[in-house]
């Protein structure tokens, strides 16, 4: 396994475009996380599953953002009707049961561009 | 709700410096506790991590002991590469639900030779 893979590693949208991001989390982990960073910023939280079911989400995923986690493995990240203001890095994390007491590994991420 | 907040950076030293990097935390219950560290163009890597009280996190020279009597998580090297210029993050996971990671802003450090 080679960890957490993101695709794709840049993407350049106009706006009002859909753009989908999607993450490969390592295999036999269960939790999922998607966080925004933006520049000179630490990442923020976006949304959290847990196998297949979405668990929780932050206000920042407004309804232009959807996530979804089929079957419980890879996941995929939407953002309909794309605005400058969503251009950041977008990372995924994957963990085995608590993080905390085992650790997030994390993806590259996937930088969106919107002009 | 829960936060971190890490020193004002950029940081600039010189090859063979001492590095301390602040890191303070607010958080209801018992956090566990990350340093990341963010190369350029690049995802995290975890540096090193501390689950409870007086917990030490070591990893690659860098050390941060768990402080819970002064929300603490700092950061020190006792002597710097080249190679450790990154951007480096301070982050607590929640005790409870979905235990996601709370990031401090980061600290960009930049090691001249």
């Amino acid at each position: 396994d080679t960890g957490v893979s993101q695709d794709p590693r840049h993407k350049i949208t106009k706006r009002g475009q859909n753009v989908t991001f999607r993450c490969d989390p390592i295999s036999e982990h269960n939790r999922l996380y998607w966080y925004r960073q933006t520049l000179g910023q630490g990442p923020e939280f976006l949304t959290y599953f847990q196998n297949e079911a979405q668990l929780e989400k932050s206000r920042l995923l407004s309804d232009r953002f959807s996530a979804e986690r089929p079957k419980g493995s890879f996941s995929t990240l939407e953002i309909q009707r794309t605005e400058q203001g969503d251009s950041a890095m977008y990372l995924c994390a994957s963990s085995l049961g608590s993080g905390g007491a085992y650790g997030y590994t994390f993806g590259s991420g996937t930088r969106l561009t919107v002009v | 709700g829960d936060s971190v907040t890490q020193m004002e950076g950029p940081v600039t030293l010189s090859e063979e410096a001492f590095l301390t990097i602040n890191c303070t935390y607010t958080a209801t219950g018992y956090p566990s506790l990350f340093w990341y560290v963010q190369y350029p163009g690049e995802g995290l890597q975890l540096l090193l991590k501390a689950t409870k009280a007086d917990d030490k996190g070591s990893n690659k020279g860098f050390e941060a002991t768990y402080r819970k009597e002064t929300t603490s998580f700092h950061l020190e090297k006792g002597s710097v590469q080249v190679s450790d210029s990154a951007v480096y993050f301070c982050a607590l996971s929640d005790a409870q639900g979905a235990q996601k990671l709370v990031f401090g802003q980061g600290t960009r450090l930049t090691i001249n030779p």
